[in-house]
């Protein structure tokens, strides 16, 4: 079956130190991979995809990911964590058998202490 | 980037009373659009596919009776929940595809059902 995990419920860095969100799915096929953030009360943001080429790819406020095939990985990384990263990160993968349906992992609870 | 604006951001109703809710994509069109439903720290749950000009595709154990969905052009698409009841509260997300890949998503309506 396909799915998505996040093993963490919540991450807790001190501010300008690096940070990492966890995220592993399990998807048939090549798996079309994502990274978006939501905010308190707000809908989500894209940050990033991964669809093919370079396994690390840069997204939006400074956010990478790195694909990790041979550990069916893409986890969320970026090097110096600022207060305002603080927010709910989710991880989800393309349902290949779907209308383009996304594939939700549970979500990270990131947190940027001062 | 592009821009999906859904409207209201918040509502109060009575219960049994009827509550619209538009989800419009501002600088692209979407031939599908995505409505979830988000509880309080959980993931997003997929209610219904909506493609422009069809009937919408319900996920199992969502009333479509009750989650009425139309997707008229490819610019808007209405969530009507009918009847509302408290259990119905709840926070309401669109998303529309943009291309093969992304989601991009409104900023969510919250629905208070007295």
């Amino acid at each position: 079956a396909q799915s998505v995990a996040q093993p963490e419920d919540q991450v807790n860095v001190a501010e300008g130190n690096p940070l990492t969100v966890k995220c592993t799915y399990s998807v048939s096929g090549n798996p079309y991979l994502f990274w978006y953030v939501q905010y308190p009360n707000r809908g989500l943001q894209f940050l990033l995809k991964y669809i093919t080429g370079d396994n690390l790819v840069k997204g939006s406020y400074g956010f990478e990911a790195e694909f990790n095939k041979s550990q069916t990985s893409f986890h969320l990384k970026k090097p110096s964590a600022l207060v305002s990263d603080s927010a709910l990160y989710f991880c989800a993968v393309r349902d290949p058998g779907s209308n383009y349906q996304l594939i939700w992992g549970a979500g990270t609870k990131l947190i940027i202490k001062p | 980037g592009a821009v999906v604006s859904q409207h209201p951001s918040w509502v109060i109703c009575k219960s049994g009373t009827s509550v619209k809710i538009e989800c419009r994509s501002l600088d692209f069109q979407a031939t599908t659009m995505f409505w979830y439903r988000q509880f309080p720290k959980q993931s997003l749950m997929l209610m219904a596919t909506s493609n422009e000009g069809s009937k919408a595709t319900y996920e199992q154990g969502v009333e479509k009776d009750k989650f009425l969905i139309n997707h008229a052009s490819l610019t808007l698409s209405t969530l009507t929940v009918t009847s509302a009841h408290p259990e119905d509260s709840s926070f309401y997300i669109c998303s529309a595809r943009s291309g093969a890949y992304i989601q991009y998503f409104g900023a969510g309506t919250r629905l208070s059902v007295l």
